[in-house]
């Protein structure tokens, strides 16, 4: 069975510090993707990573893929407090009968301070 | 444009009674997902639909929960009879094409369901 873990699943930090949460899954895949959820409200997509060695960043956020690590990292630089929020990350795979879903991570809640 | 559109966003029902939700994707989008979120949890795919057709409902618990999307466009989830828990929040997707091509999946506000 598939597992997608992040950690930490609770972060909270202090504006202006950089800070790294990482996703781990046990089986193979070389798609993954990052979203953001505040209180409430719906999934944001925030990366696709399409291959082993991917980097895309957005303002002070940045995502990586390794594949063969079956790892990967969202960091944070010089975090801000809009950017308080959940952060899922979400594996493609390929099940039973050629089937594929997104899996899902617990999520990484991360707190702002001032 | 428009996002993915669900209705209502919050319910409350009692043990036993039915209970439907809307979802109307993005337009354009072909295929359409139906996910439940527990609380404190990542969501997890019930069923998922490519225009018309239910390609994946592999994980939809069957003997209470139903699903159709009539013309490929707008879908509805059902629960009947509700359980305590069925209590999460129901996300809807929708995507242009199957997510495995490294589509993003677009995701709707939730119906956040509650029962007593």
């Amino acid at each position: 069975e598939l597992k997608v873990e992040q950690n930490p699943l609770f972060l909270s930090m202090q504006e202006g510090k950089n800070y790294t949460i990482y996703c781990n899954y046990s089986t193979t895949s070389d798609r993954l993707y990052w979203y953001r959820q505040d209180p409430g409200k719906s999934l944001e997509s925030l990366f696709v990573l399409l291959s082993n060695g991917a980097v895309k960043q957005e303002g002070r956020l940045m995502a990586s893929l390794d594949t063969k690590a079956r790892l990967s990292t969202l960091h944070i630089t010089a975090a801000v407090h809009d950017l308080s929020a959940t952060y899922f990350c979400a594996v493609d795979i390929v099940y039973r009968g050629g089937s594929e879903k997104l899996v899902f991570g617990k999520g990484t809640k991360l707190t702002v301070n001032p | 444009e428009a996002g993915v559109v669900q209705s209502p966003r919050y319910k409350i029902i009692e043990k036993k009674q039915p209970v439907a939700f809307w979802c109307n994707p993005i337009s354009g989008h072909n295929t359409l997902y139906w996910y439940r979120q527990n609380l404190g949890q990542g969501p997890e795919l019930l069923i998922r639909y490519e225009n018309e057709e239910a390609v994946d409902d592999s994980q939809l618990p069957k003997d209470r929960f139903s699903a159709e999307r009539l013309k490929g466009v707008d879908s509805t989830l059902k629960i009947q009879p509700a359980e305590l828990g069925d209590s999460a929040v129901y996300l809807c997707a929708s995507s242009l094409e199957v997510s495995g091509a490294g589509e993003t999946q677009y995701f709707g506000p939730g119906t956040r369901l509650l029962v007593l």
